[in-house]
């Protein structure tokens, strides 16, 4: 049938939880990940960024998790809270012959409740 | 505050008429992105620089689009002659190349009419 557009996973989480969002990569050889969070009429914005030598990663309020074994990445936001609402992108570093390049995975909608 | 500008934010123009997007990347970021982001194809990469040069811009339909960085201080994105199905937001990136972050501008809302 006609694609009406991307369906955009949701995650809908009541204020204070805990936030797991899951991103899938394509690439093994990536070797640089980041986490970018997007708020209606901006620009996505960087959260955390985790590179492949490191599983875990921790910032404020936030951890990114890197599984290589099965090209998985997460990333934790600890007592959420209604400014987190935006859509979350993970994106992976791919290693080309000429350099590198930035790709982006579709996007999780976060929406917390008050 | 260092940050990336872009200009226009918003620009409604009609089937076939030329567009130039511009971007002023953070001084000192020696790569630049250019994203189109639509509620269809998400987040797409249609080209980028280090060092002003192009390296690659192989998700940019040639036949209408063109990028250059005349200096390291303007990125330009051009469109002609435009058609109703490139409207979406274009965003331009600086960053310090490979593994690190990009930092992204508040984007050009382009609609073609």
């Amino acid at each position: 049938g006609e694609s009406v557009g991307l369906h955009l996973p949701t995650l809908s989480v009541q204020e204070g939880d805990n936030s797991i969002i899951n991103c899938a990569y394509s690439n093994s050889a990536s070797d640089y990940f980041i986490w970018y969070k997007q708020e209606s009429g901006k620009g996505p914005q960087f959260i955390i960024d985790i590179r492949s030598n490191m599983d875990k990663r921790q910032g404020q309020r936030v951890t990114v998790l890197l599984n290589k074994t099965v090209k998985h990445l997460s990333l934790q936001i600890a007592a959420t809270q209604p400014g987190d609402s935006a859509v979350y992108f993970c994106a992976e570093n791919l290693d080309m012959e000429y350099g590198n390049k930035l790709v982006f995975g579709a996007g999780t909608i976060l929406r917390v409740k008050s | 505050d260092a940050r990336v500008t872009q200009t226009p934010r918003h620009k409604v123009t009609e089937m076939g008429q030329e567009v130039t997007m511009r971007c002023q990347p953070i001084l000192g970021h020696n790569t630049v992105f250019w994203y189109r982001q639509t509620m269809m194809q998400g987040l797409e990469l249609l080209a980028y620089f280090r060092n002003r040069a192009p390296l690659d811009d192989s998700g940019m339909p040639k036949d209408r689009f063109s990028a250059e960085m005349p200096d390291a201080t303007l990125a330009t994105l051009k469109i002609q002659p435009s058609e109703p199905r490139d409207s979406a937001v274009y965003f331009c990136a600086s960053g310090w190349g490979a593994n690190s972050e990009a930092f992204f501008g508040q984007g050009t809302r382009l609609t073609v009419v």
